[in-house]
């Protein structure tokens, strides 16, 4: 079983709505961590939270620590935000390596 | 400033041949992490680098995979000999210190055949 689970697998918008993504996590954390990756693009990270809520642009994400779980929210989603949204924690230990979540492939329609 | 970057972009062989990849840290970053996504997976660690020290090997499948990062700047991964399985993309990631956010290579989507 996975440390990390995402859910959906698959997500599909109409330009305009509000998309929430949610990740469940089974371990003691440092940090939980949203990333972005486009169709043939890399990685990008959009957030590094270890409480509370944090905001950029459209994108607003936000962490329990109690429940072990985030949710990454876009509002008025832009067929720009097509790409798969990945969630992944950081132990806190010396290597602080990433686990992931298998990732949430959103497509947002014109 | 430039990011991580990865060479090659693809590589396509056969099993039982060897193939190094390469990735190139953001400068100024110490710490160097490996990882592999292969089919319908999610994205596992596979090493990490602290300068040049393997700080962190547990990740790695088998002693097929040596990785490498002499003088503590870029670092190389190579397969040998590579069979079926290893097909993925294999991604490389640094960070400043390992309390920062990574930043992540473009990957090398590897493909044995």
């Amino acid at each position: 079983k996975n440390e990390v689970e995402q859910s959906p697998q698959n997500l599909t918008a109409q330009e305009g709505e509000f998309i929430t993504i949610n990740c469940s996590y089974s371990v003691g954390i440092s940090a939980l961590h949203w990333l972005q990756q486009h169709p043939g693009g890399g990685i990008v990270s959009l957030f590094m939270l270890s409480s509370g809520k944090k905001k950029h642009g459209r994108l607003i994400a936000t962490i329990n620590i109690q429940e072990k779980h985030s949710s990454l929210h876009i509002t008025a989603s832009h067929p720009r935000d097509s790409a798969v949204y990945i969630c992944a924690v950081s132990l806190g230990d010396t290597g602080n390596q990433f686990y992931f979540g298998t990732g949430t492939s959103l497509t947002v329609i014109p | 400033e430039a990011g991580v970057t990865q060479f090659p972009s693809h590589s396509v062989i056969e099993k039982g041949q060897t193939v190094t990849l390469r990735c190139d840290p953001i400068s100024g970053h110490d710490n160097l992490y490996w990882y592999r996504r292969v089919m319908g997976k999610e994205i596992k660690f596979l090493l990490h680098f602290v300068k040049e020290s393997k700080q962190d090997e547990s990740g790695m499948p088998n002693n097929r995979f040596l990785a490498e990062r002499t003088g503590g700047t870029y670092s190389t991964l190579k397969v040998q000999p590579a069979e079926l399985e290893d097909s993925g993309v294999y991604f490389c990631a640094s960070s400043r210190s390992n309390q920062e956010t990574q930043y992540f290579g473009p990957g090398t989507r590897l493909l044995v055949l």
